[in-house]
């Protein structure tokens, strides 16, 4: 079962409002990566950070490794339709493990 | 640059039948994982093949099994299916270097077991 702890479940937001996510785990990670899925496809990369405390920015997307190695969040500031879709964080040591997702919806 | 492909796109098979998918990885990438994403989940990991060689597995019987070919495309067999297997299979490919959990991940294969 998934052992990523990933809120909020889905959101509902407006068009140009910032938008928080984050993910925990009872297990430290060497790698956080924050993937964006749409209907039909499969997982689009938007992030990586390798080390604890990184910050790194994409466009509109920020994310951080948390000091303690369990825990992620992203932002998405200023929001537009397109950025409807499934993001999931993914924490890996060995292997890859998924959180359940964040289901976001812009309303225009 | 190619990215990562699969097929086939859609597959319904019967309880107790065999299957295999198909990846061919991004141009470049040695490394094939293949996960498991059921219905409103995450994705999880089945396992990961790095230049021919089973290179980690996630908790999925041994009815699941792989194949990776020089050309480091990858097979995904699985026997005697189950209602559970129904899924979306995903196939995704790296670099293999320091940086080879940055996967990149084909459309899928969205198999039905009747």
């Amino acid at each position: 079962g998934q052992q990523l702890n990933q809120s909020p479940q889905s959101m509902f937001i407006q068009e140009g409002e910032d938008v928080s996510m984050n993910c925990t785990s009872s297990s430290i990670f060497n790698t956080w990566l924050w993937y964006k899925q749409d209907p039909g496809e499969g997982p689009v990369l938007l992030i990586a950070l390798y080390k604890a405390g990184e910050l790194t920015s994409n466009g509109r997307l920020t994310a951080q490794f948390g000091i303690t190695r369990k825990d992620s969040f992203l932002n998405i500031s200023a929001s537009i339709p397109s950025d409807v879709g499934i993001y999931f964080c993914a924490g890996s040591f060995n292997d890859m493990r998924f959180g359940a997702g964040t289901r976001l919806t812009v309303k225009p | 640059e190619t990215g990562v492909t699969q097929s086939p796109t859609h597959l319904i098979k019967t309880r107790g039948q065999q299957v295999t998918l198909r990846c061919s990885s991004q141009s470049g990438h040695n490394t094939v994982s293949w996960y498991q994403q059921a219905l409103g989940q995450g994705p999880q990991f089945i396992f990961q093949y790095y230049r021919e060689e089973e290179n980690g597995r996630g908790n999925f019987p041994p009815r699941f099994s792989g194949l990776q070919f020089p050309n480091y495309s990858s097979e995904l067999n699985v026997n005697a299916l189950e209602l559970d297997d129904s899924a979306l299979y995903l196939c995704a490919s790296s670099p293999g270097t320091i940086r080879s959990y940055e996967q990149y991940f084909g459309p899928g294969t969205r198999l039905t077991v009747t």
